[in-house]
């Protein structure tokens, strides 16, 4: 059974700081996302990292896909409140017919 | 783009009575489609995967009879929620992943709220 642990599960910062997400597993991704999802809306796609040490920016946002493709991060930097939500990584393994396995959960909260 | 519609977006029914929700992509043909379930501050759980032309393929633990999907064209699956009990109330989303992809992307509906009472 393939396993994608995220780290940490809550976070709460001030607006202006640094944070950075973790997404690891002990197996070898396909592909990896990473969503990010508002209460009682579903999950918007953010990025999709494929190859092994890709580093892709949307604005503040940062993603890196390990060398070993068995690991990512998402860094923000300088927190804004519009970036409150729930943060989800999700990884697709090769044979296992196309489905995402999705992480925990980072539930961000950015306050003014 | 790629976007996916629900509908409805939230549904109260009594306990028994059955459920019918849509997904539906617009822009885009989908061969494959998923059903998940997400409780309050959760992570999706995915309950099925929807092929067209095709029998649903069920996550272990949940009930086909009771969640029934049905994945009758390239833009459309539903999902029947029989003989609905509170214990069913919950948040459900679908997503669709088009019918060429390279990385498995799925792209998710805004989700429906069904409350049993």
């Amino acid at each position: 059974t393939q396993l994608l642990e995220q780290s940490p599960q809550f976070l709460s910062i001030q607006e202006g700081e640094n944070l950075t997400v973790y997404c690891n597993s002990s197996s070898v991704f396909s592909s990896l996302q990473w969503y990010r999802q508002e209460p009682g809306e579903g999950p918007v796609l953010l990025v999709t990292v494929v190859t092994g040490g890709e580093v892709k920016k949307l604005k503040r946002l940062t993603f890196q896909f390990g060398d070993a493709r068995k690991d990512s991060s998402l860094h923000i930097t300088a927190a804004q409140p519009g970036d409150t939500g729930l943060y989800l990584c999700a990884g697709a393994w090769p044979g296992n017919t196309g489905k995402l396995i999705f992480g925990q959960g980072t539930t961000l909260q950015v306050k003014p | 783009g790629a976007v996916v519609s629900q509908h409805p977006s939230w549904v109260i029914c009594k306990s028994g009575t059955s459920v019918k929700i849509e997904c539906r992509s617009l822009d885009f043909q989908a061969t494959t489609m998923f059903w998940y379930r997400q409780f309050p501050k959760q992570s999706l759980m995915l309950m099925a995967t929807s092929n067209e032309g095709s029998k649903a393929t069920y996550e272990q633990g949940v009930e086909k009879d009771k969640f029934l999907i049905n994945h009758a064209s390239l833009t459309l699956s539903t999902l029947t929620v029989t003989s609905a009990h509170p214990e069913d109330s919950s948040f459900y989303i679908c997503s669709a992943r088009r019918t060429v992809t390279v990385a498995y992307e799925q792209y998710f509906g805004p989700g429906t709220r069904l409350t049993v009472t």
